[in-house]
């Protein structure tokens, strides 16, 4: 089987710089995404890790250690408009389902 | 924009009612997965259509079931509608099944907000 665990809300200041963790347990891994979902939205994707290490997207930056079964969002100058939540997700490798996290509510205040 | 439509958007049903929800595929995407959220959780998947035949299934009962037309469109079917059944049912679409190496990125609908009294 497979999990993905997250913390379920984070709160931090507009400018400032935040991290979500996503720690897992699956069978058969491939690498790490990270979705963003505003409330009523549709989850977007954000990015992908199939290697340890940092990959960075402006803003937005995601990190994998296999070896640790752990990896992080890293959110950079934070903007009201990042108040969504963001779920890790395992992909898949093969013919597999992807498996999401259980989430985190990121709150942004001025 | 994903290019992924879903109809229709919220529909309400009574216990033991048959729902069809709809989805059409972004263009030159041939697989689509269907995935149930309730409020406050992630996604979770329920089944995958790959060239019309379901390619994997998660652990939701045989009531629910699916389709996949030769444009790549797809239906989810739910039949005795249930209270646990309320969610949002989201329909996303891909390039490939997965394929060893893929990223996975699943390009998703609006969704379809299921209430079920």
């Amino acid at each position: 089987g497979q999990s993905l665990e997250q913390p379920s809300e984070v709160t931090a200041v507009e400018g400032a710089i935040v991290q979500i963790n996503c720690t897992y347990q699956t069978s058969g891994f491939y690498g790490l995404s990270w979705y963003q979902q505003h409330d009523g939205g549709a989850p977007t994707f954000l990015s992908y890790n199939a290697l340890d290490g940092l990959e960075e997207t402006g803003r937005f930056s995601s990190f994998l250690s296999r070896s640790d079964s752990y990896g992080y969002l890293l959110l950079q100058e934070l903007q009201m408009k990042d108040s969504a939540s963001y779920f890790c997700a395992v992909p898949p490798g093969g013919y597999q389902k992807v498996t999401f996290g259980t989430g985190t509510k990121l709150q942004v205040i001025p | 924009e994903t290019g992924v439509t879903q109809s229709p958007t919220h529909l309400i049903k009574t216990r033991g009612q048959q729902v069809t929800l709809r989805c059409s595929s972004q263009s030159g995407h041939n697989t689509v997965s269907w995935y149930q959220q309730a409020l406050g959780q992630g996604p979770q998947f329920i089944f995958q259509y790959y060239r019309e035949e379901e390619n994997g299934r998660g652990n939701f009962p045989p009531r629910f079931s699916g389709l996949q037309f030769p444009n790549y469109s797809s239906e989810l079917n739910v039949n005795a509608l249930e209270l646990d059944d309320s969610a949002l049912y989201l329909c996303a679409s891909s390039r490939t099944s997965g394929g060893a190496g893929g990223t996975g990125e699943l390009f998703f609908g609006e969704g379809s907000r299921l209430t079920v009294l």
